[in-house]
C-alpha cells in the first residue's frame, strides 16, 4: 500500500514564495506527480518527477528526494489566482497498472 | 484537441435510488480511469481500465457500484442503491498509457448529492 502525507492547509502572501512538502511510503516508487485544483474544478497537472532532483517549470519547481521519500512544490511569486488545492500523487509499481494514488491535497490560500 | 468529457455536471438523488455516470476519454487514451473525491480530501481510484479491460477495481464498493467500457472508449459508472456517504465528485480521467508514466487528464467532473 501506499501513505502520502501533505499539510492540509496553508497561508501566504501574494508576491513570496511558498514551498508545499509531500511524504511518500511506498514499495515500488514510479515517479511522483503534482497536480493544481482550483475550487470546483478538475485537476490540472502541473510536473512529474521520477528521478533526483529539481524540475523547473516557469514560477513553478518540484523537487524530489527517492531516498528520503520526500518531493516539494515551490511556487514563486505568487499571485492570487494561485489559491487552489495542490495534490501530490504517487505511482506504484507494485500495484496493478501502475496505479496513481492520491494525497489529500493541501489547500493553499494567496493573501493580497 | 477535445479534453474529457463528462456527464451529467450535477446530480441529486435521494438515497436508494441509482445514477449513472458518463465519461468520454481523449481520443487514442487506452486507459480510463475513475476517482472519487469526497469534499476536501484527495481523488480515491475506483477502478481502471486499460482499453475495455478492467486493471484495478481493488477500491471499488462491488456491492453498489458497477463500471463498464465495453467497446474501450466511452464508460459509464453505476451506483446503485446510493448511501448518503457516496456524497462526493466522481471525476473521469484518462492517459495514453500508464506504463510510460503518461499523465492524467481530468473531466470535469460530476458532483453528486444523496439525500
Amino acid at each position: 500500500g501506499q501513505n502520502i502525507d501533505q499539510p492540509t492547509e496553508m497561508t501566504a502572501t501574494e508576491g513570496a514564495i511558498v514551498q508545499i512538502n509531500c511524504t511518500y511510503q511506498t514499495s515500488g516508487f514510479n515517479g511522483l506527480f503534482w497536480y493544481q485544483q482550483h475550487a470546483g474544478e478538475a485537476p490540472t497537472f502541473l510536473s512529474y518527477n521520477v528521478l533526483d532532483g529539481l524540475e523547473e517549470k516557469g514560477r513553478f519547481s518540484s523537487f524530489l528526494s527517492r531516498s528520503k521519500g520526500y518531493s516539494y512544490l515551490l511556487l514563486k511569486e505568487l499571485q492570487m489566482k494561485d489559491s487552489a488545492s495542490y495534490l501530490c500523487a504517487v505511482r506504484d509499481l507494485d500495484n496493478a497498472g501502475n496505479m496513481l494514488t492520491f494525497g489529500g491535497g493541501t489547500r493553499l490560500m494567496v493573501k493580497p | 484537441e477535445a479534453g474529457v468529457a463528462q456527464s451529467p455536471r450535477y446530480k441529486i438523488i435521494e438515497k436508494r435510488q441509482s445514477v449513472a455516470f458518463w465519461c468520454n476519454p481523449i481520443s487514442g487514451h487506452a486507459t480510463l480511469y475513475w476517482y472519487q473525491q469526497i469534499l476536501g480530501q484527495g481523488p480515491k481510484l475506483l477502478i481502471q481500465f486499460q482499453n475495455n479491460g478492467v486493471v484495478d477495481d481493488s477500491q471499488l464498493p462491488k456491492d453498489r457500484f458497477s463500471a463498464e467500457r465495453l467497446k474501450g472508449v466511452d464508460s459509464t459508472l453505476k451506483i446503485q442503491p446510493a448511501k448518503l456517504e457516496d456524497s462526493a465528485v466522481y471525476l473521469c480521467a484518462s492517459s495514453l498509457d500508464p506504463t510510460t508514466n503518461e499523465k492524467l487528464f481530468f473531466g470535469s467532473g460530476t458532483q453528486l448529492s444523496v439525500l
